[in-house]
This record gives structure tokens, C-alpha cells and sequence, in this order.
């Protein structure tokens, strides 16, 4: 198993701003995965981060809002950029177990107003 | 395409009662299957996988791959299983995809 922490737990942006969270491991992870929560839905991937190279985004995600960066093996960051309303949500990091299960970092929920 | 899909947003039963969480799948190859939950104010966590054919906390889960299904059961629905439930599954690649969830609500 693998413990997950991440930061800021919430926060309360205004518009337009940009927010940089944080997901540390205690365990060196090829891959980690960024996942959106929006309120009453379920986990949609935002993106998978490899270590030395560019982060592989899902369709409907790009790199100038959702700018991903994966210095070393236990750690990564998701900025969420110019952000309106729209980007209130749950950001969840997690990395894949040897059984291809994932484990979670506690979320960050984010509030633009 | 993979889809993942949870007809019920929400269940209730009654404590002591059987419960089954329906999942349904789309897949053309052989899936990885998995139950995870969240409980009140925790972080989301694996619950059970259909490789390992465990029972965790009284759950489990078959794979049925005729019906495409992998609906998780309990016999006797406690209290403190009262959670969000997601089904998800492992396609091709490392990508995992969730399904929209069923709320389990047991009832005293």
C-alpha cells in the first residue's frame, strides 16, 4: 500500500487566480494519477504524471489549465489555472498499487467564487 | 469504449437485510474489476478486487463476465456500512474508470 498526502485540504480562490496543489507519497511510484470530483459525480482523470517526461492528459483536459509537474519519483503538483466557478471541485492524487489498484490522497477541495 | 455503470445513486436497506450494489461493465478484453468506498470523511479506499475472490467486511464481488457484471453483495447490511461505493475498472494501459457511484444508506 502506499500513504498519500496532499495540499492545501481546501481552499477558497477567487477568479481568475491560479491554484498549485501538492501530492506527496512515501514511496518512490512510477506513475501518478490526477482525478477531478465535481460535486455529485463521480472520478473523472484528469491526467497520468511519469517522472522525466510530459504528463498524458484525457480528452477534454489540457496542459495550459491543468499544468502538471513531476520533479521525482514521490512527489507532483496540479495547478489549476485562470480558474472560474466551474473548476469548484474535489482534486484527488493517487498512484497504482502492484494489482493495479489505486490509492488516494485525502482529496483538496477547491471553491472559486 | 469502457464504461463503468451504477444504476442506483442511492440504496437503503434495513440493518440486518441482504444488500447488492449493482456494477455493469463494458469491455471488449479481460478486466480488472474493483469495489472501492468512502466513508463519512475519510479518503476513498480499496474495498475488494475480483482477482483475489475475497470477502472483506462480509462483502464480495463475482465477476460475471456473460452478463458483464461484477455487483458487490452483502448478506447482513450493517450500520457502519452505510459509505459511497464506487465499481471501477482497469482496462487496457494503467487507466482506471469509475462508475458514478451508489450511496448505501442502512437503516437502524
Amino acid at each position: 500500500s502506499a500513504v498519500i498526502s496532499q495540499k492545501p485540504s481546501r481552499d477558497i480562490c477567487q477568479r481568475g487566480t491560479s491554484l498549485t496543489i501538492q501530492c506527496q507519497v512515501d514511496s518512490q511510484v512510477t506513475m501518478m494519477f490526477w482525478y477531478r470530483q465535481q460535486p455529485g459525480q463521480s472520478l473523472t482523470l484528469i491526467a497520468t504524471a511519469n517522472q522525466g517526461s510530459e504528463a498524458t492528459y484525457e480528452s477534454g483536459f489540457v496542459i495550459d489549465k491543468f499544468p502538471i509537474s513531476r520533479p521525482n519519483l514521490t512527489f507532483s503538483t496540479l495547478t489549476v489555472s485562470n480558474m472560474s466557478p466551474e473548476d469548484s471541485s474535489i482534486y484527488l492524487c493517487s498512484v497504482m498499487g502492484g494489482s493495479y489498484e489505486q490509492y488516494f490522497g485525502p482529496g483538496t477541495r477547491l471553491t472559486v467564487t | 469504449a469502457q464504461r463503468v455503470t451504477q444504476p442506483e445513486k442511492l440504496l437503503s436497506v434495513f440493518k440486518g437485510a441482504p444488500v447488492e450494489l449493482k456494477c455493469n461493465y463494458s469491455y471488449s478484453g479481460s478486466p480488472e474489476l474493483f469495489w472501492y468506498v468512502q466513508y463519512s470523511r475519510q479518503r476513498l479506499q480499496l474495498l475488494l478486487r475480483h482477482i483475489s475472490r475475497e470477502s472483506i467486511k462480509g462483502f464480495t464481488a463475482d465477476l460475471n463476465k456473460g452478463e458483464t457484471s461484477f455487483h458487490l453483495k452483502k448478506p447482513f447490511a450493517q450500520e457502519e456500512d452505510s459509505a459511497m461505493y464506487y465499481c471501477a475498472l482497469k482496462g487496457g494501459g494503467f487507466k482506471t474508470i469509475f462508475g458514478a457511484g451508489t450511496r448505501l444508506f442502512v437503516k437502524a
